[in-house]
């Protein structure tokens, strides 16, 4: 059981390019969820999926896209990267019955 | 959006001292966790709360669900090196559509002087 799992762990972009982040969960998790960290702002919700088939926008989803792919699968993509994507990405899930989201390792990412 | 003010920002202490640290809200939270988290890695649960009032331990951690419903205290007895790292408070609020986001505080950095 790998719990919450994302690639890639590292990735340096130049501006204008494009990227997928991937995010694997094994829990059989409803919600899927995707935030960005950034140094004293603690984590922020770009967008999250209560279920296989819907997903939503958080709190700054701008530059952002997302699909879940199925249960499992929730992926984030940026399609014309900028320097203020630079952060460090988190993917979580969540089970139905329960408020407790759990994470994943992260991706950092710099976009030069 | 939501708002949590979270203190102290970091805390130097040494080795087998108590801390304490909170998270206060302008807003209803229907649950509060605490996490901590490692240089490097993400956020891990430490500690989940959903009622008012009500006061839970996970070995050395004890966090409070605050009456208002607004706050939530994370204390750490007698520490030790391995609690270095961040702790971060978070709180849930039923939206309008039933969907529940969750909101994090800053981050408490904690580091142990030798």
């Amino acid at each position: 059981n790998a719990g919450v799992t994302q690639t890639p762990k590292f990735q340096v972009l130049k501006t204008g390019q494009s990227m997928t982040l991937q995010c694997a969960q094994d829990m059989n998790h409803n919600s899927m969820y995707w935030y960005r960290q950034d140094p004293g702002m603690g984590l922020r919700l770009i967008y999250y999926s209560a279920s296989e088939g819907t997903t939503d926008k958080g709190e700054v989803p701008n530059g952002y896209n997302v699909s879940r792919l199925n249960k499992r699968e929730f992926s984030l993509r940026l399609e014309s990267a900028a320097p203020s994507q630079t952060s460090v990405y988190f993917c979580a899930s969540r089970p139905g019955t329960s408020r407790e989201q759990y994470f994943g390792p992260g991706t950092r990412l710099t976009v030069t | 959006g939501q708002q949590l003010n979270q203190s102290p920002q970091s805390m130097f202490i040494q080795e087998g001292e108590d801390v304490s640290m909170n998270c206060t809200s302008s807003s209803i939270f229907n649950t509060w966790l605490w996490y901590k988290q490692d240089p490097g890695e993400g956020p891990v649960l430490l500690i989940a709360l959903y009622k008012a009032g009500e006061l839970t331990s996970n070995g050395r951690l004890t966090a409070q669900f605050g009456i208002t419903r607004k706050d939530s205290f994370l204390n750490i007895s007698a520490s030790i090196p391995s609690d270095v790292g961040i702790y971060f408070c978070a709180g849930t609020i039923i939206s309008n559509f039933g969907n529940e986001k969750l909101t994090f505080g800053t981050g408490t950095r904690l580091t142990i002087i030798p």
